[in-house]
């Protein structure tokens, strides 16, 4: 079982779709960030969410934090080519850092 | 400031043969991850190092992994004996602080794969 489970796992939309990705867990989290990481590159830090019912926007992206801080949810609006990658969610409940499962996300021109 | 740098990029090897990873990190981090990362998954912490002590080895094999850290600068991954499941990226971050994943950096990564 993972600590943070994400869904959807794969996502193919056109090009100017709108699209959300969901973080889940039972555990609660001080914080939880959101990277995205490229074809044979690392994970780029996206944003870090700290407060219960915060939310953050960055251009197209917004993202969401619940108001449990157990769960988080990232909004892409009027997605575009260079948007595809993986959608990584990640925090530390405790003393170990976590990332989720991973949304694989195909943006189609 | 320069990033994590991590070689070689791509590493084949034969089931059974050893191989090493390199990772140097950021300048000033004090704090060195090891993940391994199967295609289309999220990262899986190995090791994690605070200098060049370590922190969190709960997850790494220690049958067939071994990593160190010394002068809590450079640090390197082996794997031997290496088996077909061991096929992944490995990533190395790093970070100044010590949890958390605040002010994480990563490199880009070993692909290797066990034939």
């Amino acid at each position: 079982t993972q600590l943070l489970e994400q869904s959807p796992q794969f996502l193919s939309i056109q090009e100017g779709e709108n699209l959300t990705v969901y973080c889940n867990s039972s555990s609660v989290f001080s914080s939880l960030q959101w990277y995205r990481q490229e074809p044979g590159e690392g994970p780029v830090l996206l944003v870090t969410v700290v407060t219960g019912g915060e939310v953050k926007k960055l251009k197209r992206l917004t993202f969401q934090f619940g108001d449990a801080r157990k769960d988080s949810s990232l909004h892409i609006t009027a997605a575009q080519p260079g948007d595809t990658g993986l959608y990584l969610c990640a925090g530390a409940p405790g003393n170990q850092f976590y990332f989720g499962t991973g949304t694989s996300l195909t943006v189609i021109p | 400031e320069a990033g994590v740098a991590q070689s070689p990029r791509y590493k084949i090897i034969e089931k059974r043969q050893s191989v090493a990873f390199w990772c140097n990190p950021i300048s000033g981090h004090a704090t060195l991850y090891w993940y391994q990362q199967i295609l289309g998954q999220g990262p899986k912490l190995l090791i994690q190092f605070q200098n060049n002590g370590v922190v969190d080895d709960s997850q790494l094999p220690k049958d067939r992994f071994s990593a160190e850290r010394l002068k809590g600068v450079d640090s390197t991954l082996k794997i031997q004996p290496a088996k077909l499941e061991d096929s992944a990226v490995y990533l190395c971050a790093s970070s100044p602080v010590g949890q958390g994943g605040y002010g994480y950096t990563f490199g880009s990564g070993t692909r290797l794969t066990v034939v």
